[in-house]
């Protein structure tokens, strides 16, 4: 199957809101609620940040929220902060292939 | 706290094979709930999964690296690994071990990742 679609890129400011879409189709994205978001610095390991569409890991700041209408997810930042600037990638169950799971292409946040 | 660990080879040889390990500290490979896997990122690019194995030795792997690409578990040593064989610059990336939770098919814990550089 074909990776989910990202922007390449968002911006905001200290302060903002941002949100990160994620589109798939209905046989993975649309098809099931197992979205997941990943915040990646360089260097350092991946980071869950929202699992189940909607659900954040104990740690995770509830400035981060996770949400879903039909074949799109999408991440929202809310009160953007320096140490968010990094890469996020969506990641999505689709059940039907024989290799059921499929990440996004990646978007880097940058808080200007 | 669950802890995985990669080791294993920085520098391999075109048409060579890779070798990782991920080593699991502080829980059991063994859980019903878990499948574990490898995902890599190459230089400038995006996270690509490559393949996972749950504790019994079933095997789930992505068909663009099927065709190169074995992994195993050594139940024994909390360990499972990942081989790929035919190495050119392209598999040139950093290389992550994961836990993934079939609960809801996220990757809970990561590896902190080992670059692999494929050249002669």
């Amino acid at each position: 199957q074909s990776a989910l679609t990202q922007p390449r890129s968002v911006s905001g400011s200290p302060g903002q809101s941002v949100t990160i879409s994620c589109t798939g189709n209905s046989s993975d994205v649309g098809g099931y609620d197992y979205v997941s978001w990943y915040q990646h610095h360089p260097g350092k390991a991946p980071k869950l940040m929202i699992y189940e569409v909607t659900k954040r890991p104990s740690g995770v700041p509830d400035r981060f929220s996770g949400s879903k209408s039909g074949n799109t997810a999408s991440l929202t930042i809310s009160g953007l902060q320096a140490e968010d600037e990094a890469g996020y990638y969506c990641c999505s169950y689709a059940g039907s292939y024989t290799f059921p799971w499929v990440f996004g292409g990646g978007t880097k946040l940058t808080v200007l | 706290q669950l802890q995985l660990q990669e080791s294993g080879p920085g520098l391999v040889k075109p048409s060579e094979t890779l070798s990782l390990t991920c080593t699991v500290s502080g829980g059991s490979i063994s859980s019903s709930t878990y499948y574990w896997g490898w995902i890599r990122q190459p230089p400038g690019k995006g996270l690509e999964w490559i393949g996972n194995i749950y504790y019994s030795g079933s095997t789930y792997y992505n068909p663009s690296l099927k065709s190169r690409v074995t992994i195993s578990v050594d139940t024994s040593k909390n360990q499972f690994s990942l081989k790929m064989s035919s190495v050119t610059a392209a598999d040139t990336a950093i290389y992550y071990c994961a836990r993934l939770d079939s609960s809801g098919w996220y990757l809970g814990y990561w590896g902190q990742g080992t670059l692999v550089t494929v050249s002669s």
